[in-house]
């Protein structure tokens, strides 16, 4: 079956723009999680998202959103992007929620703030 | 507040040896343990994943320990290959509410032909 696929796979902002990412499960999972990447902090968590509900979510500061479809489909939105918003997204979907099983991840959103 | 530290940073070895991979957390109180691949330009490959009543899970070349009391977790490769040249994370998924997996950063392994 079809793997979780992340659009786009690279994108280029100017500061104060916003970006909406968009990352599809594999199909029955319902579970979807999304994590920041960078060279200095590694990967750290952003918010988890289970029918549609957002279940956790990490330290970051408001600007950083998503949500979640029917379809368990999810999107995560930056608003007013910092060149520290610079970084590789990726978005990690399970069959459950709580970090029971495994998750499995996107090729990930490589993000570039100007 | 959980951290996770990874030794060594970076290895690089010949084709042929095993290899020991170290993590190692600061809160015992963990829902799950588990290990990443990571490959340049691609997602994360989950390895193996230690729920906190285990000990060990073992896959093909890959055997992953934990010992919980003392906060650590080994990664052992057995006859390592150059396909397992990746960056190998650690991940620690934490137990009750705070179920968010917080992440070392990782070690760059090279196996050289």
């Amino acid at each position: 079956k079809a793997g979780v696929t992340q659009t786009p796979r690279y994108l280029i902002k100017t500061r104060g723009q916003q970006v909406t990412l968009s990352c599809s499960p594999i199909s029955g999972h319902r579970s979807v999680s999304w994590y920041q990447q960078t060279p200095g902090q590694g990967l750290q968590f952003l918010f988890e998202y289970f029918s549609e509900t957002q279940r956790n979510k990490g330290n970051f500061p408001g600007r950083f959103s998503g949500r979640q479809f029917s379809n368990s489909r999810s999107e995560m939105n930056v608003s007013t992007l910092e060149l520290g918003d610079s970084a590789l997204y990726l978005c990690a979907s399970s069959l459950v929620s709580g970090g029971a099983d495994e998750q499995y991840f996107g090729p990930g959103t490589r993000l570039t703030v100007t | 507040k959980q951290e996770v530290t990874q030794i060594p940073a970076a290895l690089s070895v010949p084709e042929g040896e095993n290899l020991v991979l170290n993590c190692s957390f600061t809160d015992s109180a963990i829902y799950n343990l588990q290990w990443f691949r990571q490959d340049p330009g691609k997602g994360l490959t989950s390895l193996l994943l230690i729920q906190s009543s285990q000990r060990e899970q073992t896959s093909g070349r890959l055997n992953a320990s934990l010992d919980k009391s003392s906060g650590r977790s080994t990664l052992y490769i057995a006859a390592s290959q150059p396909g397992d040249s990746a960056t190998y994370l650690c991940a620690v998924m934490g137990a009750g509410n705070n179920r968010k997996l917080i992440w070392g950063l990782g070690t760059s392994l090279a196996v050289n032909p």
